[in-house]
């Protein structure tokens, strides 16, 4: 079954500090792997797009790198903002479909 | 160029009436679909259209109806709504496999 996991569920961390989210997933054939940033009350964004060759991507503080072999991807967030807080997504599609498999999200506070 | 735009932003139904949740994008994306998002889970499906005069059906797509007759509009139609329809609906475009654009939900309630 197609599924993606996110983790943590939730993190706080302190305005400046770094963290990193974590995203497995068992999609196949694999596609592409997207990091969406949503805010509360708002639709997701687009933060990164990455295909089946590529490992890294950035997007001014966050950069995702993506292990095709172990199937596994990260968001990386450099000195966060009070701006980060909000719930990141990770979405893979499989080859050959328009359909996106969504995980349940990482809940990111960043405090003052 | 607004993107997608999503209506109502807010909409309580009682239960066994029927609505209409309007989505239109104004940049030409051949691919549009609608999710619901519910609480401690990930957005789901519920049906997709690749082109105008075209669509399918999702994970989710019991209670639901759709329709593409331009490439801009997507409604989404809950027939005879349910309380387990209460979430908030996102609809998206895009084109290819290029990123998608969400509007900015539709929250609803069913009673």
């Amino acid at each position: 079954k197609n599924q993606v996991e996110q983790s943590p569920q939730s993190l706080i961390i302190l305005e400046g500090k770094n963290c990193t989210l974590q995203c497995n997933y068992t999609v196949s054939p694999f596609s592409n792997l997207r990091w969406y940033k949503q805010d509360t009350g708002r639709g997701p964004v687009s933060l990164t797009i990455m295909t089946f060759s590529e490992n890294t991507k950035s997007n001014g503080r966050y950069t995702a790198t993506l292990d095709a072999d172990t199937k596994q991807s990260s968001l990386h967030i450099t000195a966060s903002q009070l701006s980060d807080s909000a719930s990141y997504i990770c979405v893979v599609s499989a080859t050959g479909t328009y359909k996106y498999i969504f995980g349940t999200g990482t809940r990111l506070k960043v405090l003052a | 160029n607004a993107g997608v735009t999503q209506t109502p932003k807010f909409q309580v139904l009682k239960t066994g009436q029927s609505m209409t949740l309007q989505c239109a994008q104004d940049m030409n994306h051949e691919y549009m679909s609608w999710y619901r998002q519910d609480p401690g889970m990930g957005l789901r499906l519920i049906h997709y259209s690749v082109g105008a005069g075209i669509t399918d059906q999702g994970e989710v797509p019991n209670g639901y109806n759709v329709s593409r007759s331009t490439t801009e509009d997507f409604p989404l139609r809950l027939l005879s709504a349910a309380p387990s329809q209460t979430s908030v609906y996102f609809c998206a475009s895009s084109s290819g496999q290029s990123r998608a654009f969400f509007g900015q939900g539709t929250r609803l309630t069913v009673v």
